[in-house]
């Protein structure tokens, strides 16, 4: 049974960067049948894609254009997990952060992490 | 950006009775090369993750119990409870993998009448 584990702090202070990690168990961040991303969920925003790597030949990254700057996920296969590092953050990166796999040739979401909420506040 | 917006922003239904959730794509997410409608559905509760109910517009996920249906294509699609439970109280969401970044709908809050 696959299941995503995630970890990171609660509270992340301005201009800081927040930093998640999601564990995989049942399944290899580097498998070239799924992608892994995150996706965070805010009252203003709803359910908002932030970007997914995946391992085909090699390692590929996209990101939500809106983030491109600030955002990186790294794959870390030693450890069989991926992290979310957003640079810079603001009380609008306060979200429920959710690392998430999708099946390889569709994008759909099949299993999530248990969710962490992140309040960006000093 | 694909903008998915989603109708009605709340329902509620009488135990047993059907349940429509519908979803518009602000264009088409129909991939004539393998026949498939990228868009997918979630049913989220407080305190848990969205769970993945249906994808390619109709395909339910292992587990999930045959009340809940998925149909449409293009651009206009219906999620479908048949008869409602009252475990299926929860927002759901459609969502598009046609094209990244990958968006979802606003949702829609399901309750009990």
């Amino acid at each position: 049974q696959l299941q995503l584990q995630q970890s990171g702090p609660g509270l992340v202070k301005p201009s800081q960067t927040l930093s998640l990690t999601c564990a995989i168990s049942g399944d290899s961040v580097s498998s070239n049948r799924a992608t892994w991303g995150w996706v965070r969920q805010s009252p203003s925003r709803g359910l908002e894609w932030l970007g997914r790597t995946y391992y085909k030949s090699k390692w590929y990254f996209d990101y939500a254009l809106s983030l491109k700057s600030r955002i990186t996920i790294n794959p870390d296969t030693s450890k069989n997990q991926f992290s979310l590092q957003l640079k810079s953050v603001t009380p609008e990166d306060t979200a429920m952060y959710y690392c998430a796999r999708t099946a390889s040739g569709a994008g759909n979401f099949d299993y999530w992490g248990q969710g962490t909420l992140v309040t960006v506040s000093s | 950006d694909i903008v998915m917006t989603q109708s009605p922003d709340s329902l509620a239904v009488s135990l047993g009775e059907r349940a429509t959730i519908n979803c518009k794509s602000s264009q088409s997410v129909f991939y004539s090369s393998n026949n498939n409608n990228y868009l997918a559905w979630y049913q989220h509760k407080p305190g848990q993750p969205p769970k993945a109910l249906i994808y390619w517009a109709s395909t339910r996920e292992s587990g999930v119990p045959d009340r809940f249906s998925g149909s449409g294509s293009g651009a206009d699609f219906t999620l479908t409870i048949s008869s409602l439970q009252a475990e299926d109280v929860a927002v759901y969401y459609c969502q598009q993998y046609y094209d990244t970044p990958f968006t979802f709908g606003q949702g829609t809050k399901l309750e009990i009448k």
